[in-house]
């Protein structure tokens, strides 16, 4: 079956930078790529980007451009995510998702991971 | 960007009642829009894919409808393990949104 199994709890301080990874397995990793959403306290969903697991392209929103890296490692079937210049506006838990083009996308999630920025 | 505008934020109802939420899109998305249910400290579940197909395991009171920029996601009667916010996400293009989520209450 599929799974997406993401790290665990990060803190950080103001201005470090985290890395989050997705492992997934169940299924051929390169048929799908994922997109990343994240979710603040007491906040709606907030999409960061998308990356190919097939040729890495990305799309990222535009609030995240520049701030936000993402890549895979298909050896490994995992996705990563790096949030640099950390704030505490960026204190929130961060999910990855199955997204692909010409299908149904986000219906496999992981179970998401804790980011807390705190000086 | 595409906008949804996802509507009531909340709403309090009892169980038996039936409920209905409702999106709009700023622009055409054909039937590209989900609706995900999400429990406190959980990631979202996926409902309803395709504007209107019934994700498999999720139950029959559930149902989607609507195409273009309209939405909605019903719940013929509401049971006590559907308390739980509700979020619609377009996949049409990039960048994806989603709406603002509703939040279902007990009354």
């Amino acid at each position: 079956q599929v799974q997406l199994v993401q790290s665990g709890a990060e803190m950080k301080k103001p201005g470090a930078s985290v890395k989050v990874s997705c492992k997934a397995s169940g299924y051929t990793f390169s048929d799908y790529g994922f997109s990343w959403v994240r979710q603040a306290p007491g906040q709606g969903l907030e999409w960061l980007g998308w990356i190919s697991t097939y040729n890495q392209n990305t799309h990222y929103a535009q609030k995240f451009q520049g701030r936000v890296t993402m890549t895979t490692d298909t050896s490994t079937s995992t996705v990563y995510m790096e949030v640099r210049s950390l704030t505490s506006d960026d204190t929130a838990i961060y999910y990855c998702a199955r997204d692909f083009v010409g299908g149904w996308p986000f219906d496999h999630w992981g179970q998401g991971t804790l980011v807390t920025v705190s000086s | 960007d595409i906008q949804m505008t996802q509507f009531p934020s909340s709403l309090s109802a009892s169980v038996g009642d039936r409920v209905t939420i409702t999106c709009r899109a700023s622009q055409g998305i054909r039937n590209d829009l989900g609706w995900y249910q999400q429990k406190p400290g959980k990631a979202p579940k996926r409902l309803i894919y395709a504007a209107s197909t019934l994700q498999s395991g999720v139950p029959s009171r559930f149902s989607g409808s609507g195409s273009g920029t309209e939405f909605t996601l019903t719940i013929s009667s509401l049971q006590p393990e559907d308390f739980a916010t509700y979020y619609c996400l377009q996949h049409n293009s990039y960048p994806r949104t989603f709406g603002q989520g509703t939040k279902v209450e007990i009354k």
